[in-house]
Parts: structure tokens; sequence; C-alpha cells
């Protein structure tokens, strides 16, 4: 059963810093892996989806890399903003009779401050 | 081109009442899903429809039935609502393929059932 952990639970830090957001999951024959923002009270924007084949994805100053083999995905945020604070979700899609559900961690919640 | 959409957007039921929450998108994709959202515990699959004319259970299905009207409308019924099913609940679409399946979200309903 696919289980996906993400590390840590919440990060505050001073603007402008250069932060690393980690997703681990348990079973690697994944196609692909999503990274996601929630707004408080708000819903879920994809941010970036990294397919089985690609070992990165860039979006402005957002860079998710995965490796499949070791179970892992890292979201990279250079010059992080007080705009950046926001909780971000990963998930990986299971196949289950063809049919696609995504399996999510528990986000990690971020705080950026001026 | 509105995405999905979700209403209402808040609702408080008492312990026993029914209420069905609508979801809708415009973006001509096969598959919808259901979830629920829960403090530290992510997001979970309660239902999912593959196709029009198909549903089918996911993580969490008890005490909820679904209908999907048409290829746009995904409906989510709670028959008898119970405190256990204060939550957050999400509606999503997705195209149904191989290795591209991108899940876009809707803005979430806010359910208290006292």
């Amino acid at each position: 059963k696919q289980e996906v952990t993400q590390i840590p639970a919440a990060l505050s830090v001073p603007e402008g810093e250069n932060l690393v957001l980690n997703c681990s999951f348990t079973d690697s024959a994944i196609y692909n892996l999503q990274w996601f923002r929630q707004d408080p009270g708000k819903g879920l924007t994809s941010l970036l989806l990294i397919q089985s084949s690609q070992r990165e994805q860039t979006s402005g100053r957002l860079n998710a890399s995965l490796d499949k083999s070791s179970g892992r995905s890292t979201l990279y945020i250079a010059a992080s903003q007080p705009g950046d604070s926001a909780t971000y979700l990963c998930a990986v899609p299971t196949l289950s009779g063809g049919y696609n559900k995504l399996i999510f961690g528990a986000g990690t919640r971020l705080a950026v401050h001026p | 081109n509105a995405g999905v959409t979700q209403t209402p957007k808040f609702q408080v039921l008492k312990t026993g009442q029914s209420m069905t929450l609508q979801c809708a998108q415009d973006m001509n994709h096969n598959s919808m899903y259901w979830y629920r959202q829960d403090p530290g515990m992510g997001l979970r699959l309660i239902y999912y429809s593959a196709s029009e004319g198909t549903t089918d259970k996911g993580e969490v299905p008890n005490g909820y039935n679904v209908s999907r009207l048409n290829k746009r409308e995904f409906s989510l019924r709670l028959e008898s609502a119970a405190p256990s099913q204060t939550s957050v609940y999400f509606c999503a679409s997705s195209e149904v393929g191989d290795s591209y399946n991108e899940q876009f979200f809707g803005p979430g309903t806010r359910l208290t059932v006292l």
C-alpha cells in the first residue's frame, strides 16, 4: 500500500532563505508526482507535476526533483517571500483497476516572515 | 473557463440531516473525485468516477453516496450526517491517461455537523 510522508510538518523561516521541502513514498512504481500549494481556507493549486521519466521540473522560483529509486522528491523554493506562506502537499497516483487515485502526504506548513 | 466549481462553500448540519454537495467541471475531463481533508490526515479519497456512468469506492466511502450525473457533474450525498463527517470536502477532475493524470481541484466545501 502506497504511503506518502512529508518532512518537516512545519517550517518558519525569514524572508530570502532558500528552502527544501521533502516528500517520500513507499512504492517506487509511480507514474508521476504532483506538488500542490494550499492557502488557509482555500483549495489546492497544482504547482508542479514530475513524470516518472523526469528528474526535475522547474517553475519560476520552484524546482522539484524526483528520485524514484529512493522513493523521494524534494521541492526547492529559492529566495522565499512572505507570499510563499502556505501548506505544501505532495501526492502520487495509485492505479487501481485502471483508475487514477492520488495518495497525499499530510503537508508541510510554511511560514515566511519579513 | 471556471475549472472545478463546488457548492455550497460552507454548510452547518445537525446530526441526522442529509445534504448533497455539488461539483462541476468545464474541462471536458473524464474522471472526477471526491476527497475529504482532516487536520493531520491529509486528503483521503471518498469516491471516484472514472467516466460518466461509473463510480467506485475510495479509502473512506462509509456514510456517503455519489452520483455522476453527466460528464460535467459529480455529486456527493450524506444521507444521515454524523459529527465524524465534519471536514473540508474537495472535488477534483482529471483526464484518465497512462502517464499524464494531473488533477485539478475545486475550492472546497467546509462542512460542520453538530
